[in-house]
């Protein structure tokens, strides 16, 4: 089983619609967490990060972390054809020094 | 703030030399620098870490005398493949992280390297 699940889609979705992505992980000693989004052939850029249970708003975002089922979500509000990219979820044990565990990825494709 | 810059984006490179990606922390001091490698349509491979000052920590699987890293300072890091070959064209990523840093923004990557072995 790996430390991280995560769908890989791809999933495709119309304009304007609610996006939820979602991620599983077994190691229970995961603080902080992660959701980066990729556009191809460029760098992880990180959208959200939360080291609470509960959710965290920013804009169209909002990242849901729930520590009891080892559950981590995004959702994205009105996506936009920009939004299709490849989101990431990542997790960690220790604030910083320590590596990231990844999800697999999920390719989202909003189409117009 | 929290940006990490890596440098070239492109490399092309004749099989059987050596080729140097650099990862440098622009506005913060990286403690801790990542390096990752990504095959297409796949997630991030972490192939070591580095402390400055000190000698990387490779991943299982990962050939250290292929792969050098060096993190001499706590603003740069850079990662030589040796010897290239074909199978290792991929996309180098890096990554740095400090206690302030990540507090506020997380783990920072770099824009990423795309090696092509010919």
């Amino acid at each position: 089983q790996k430390e991280v699940e995560q769908d890989p889609g791809p999933l495709s979705v119309p304009e304007g619609a609610i996006v939820s992505l979602n991620c599983t992980y077994s190691n229970s000693a995961f603080q902080y967490f992660m959701w980066y989004r990729q556009y191809s052939r460029k760098g992880p850029e990180l959208l959200m990060y939360t080291y609470s249970s509960g959710n965290k708003e920013d804009g169209r975002f909002t990242a849901q972390v729930d520590k009891s089922s080892k559950y981590i979500s995004l959702f994205i509000r009105d996506s936009q054809p920009s939004d299709s990219a490849t989101y990431l979820c990542a997790m960690t044990v220790t604030q910083y020094g320590n590596k990231l565990v990844f999800g697999a990825g999920t390719i989202l494709r909003v189409k117009s | 703030g929290a940006v990490v810059s890596q440098h070239p984006s492109r490399v092309i490179c004749k099989s059987g030399t050596s080729v140097k990606i650099e990862c440098r922390s622009l506005d913060f001091q990286a403690t801790t620098m990542f390096w990752y490698r990504q095959f297409p349509k796949k997630s991030l491979m972490l192939m070591a870490t580095s402390n400055e000052g000190s000698k990387a920590t490779y991943e299982q699987g990962v050939e250290k005398d292929k792969f050098l890293i060096n993190h001499a300072s706590l603003t740069l890091s850079t990662l030589t493949v040796t010897s290239a070959h074909p199978e290792d064209s991929s996309f180098y990523i890096c990554s740095a992280s400090d206690a302030i840093a990540t507090l506020n923004y997380g783990y920072t990557f770099g824009s990423g390297t795309r090696l092509t072995v010919v």
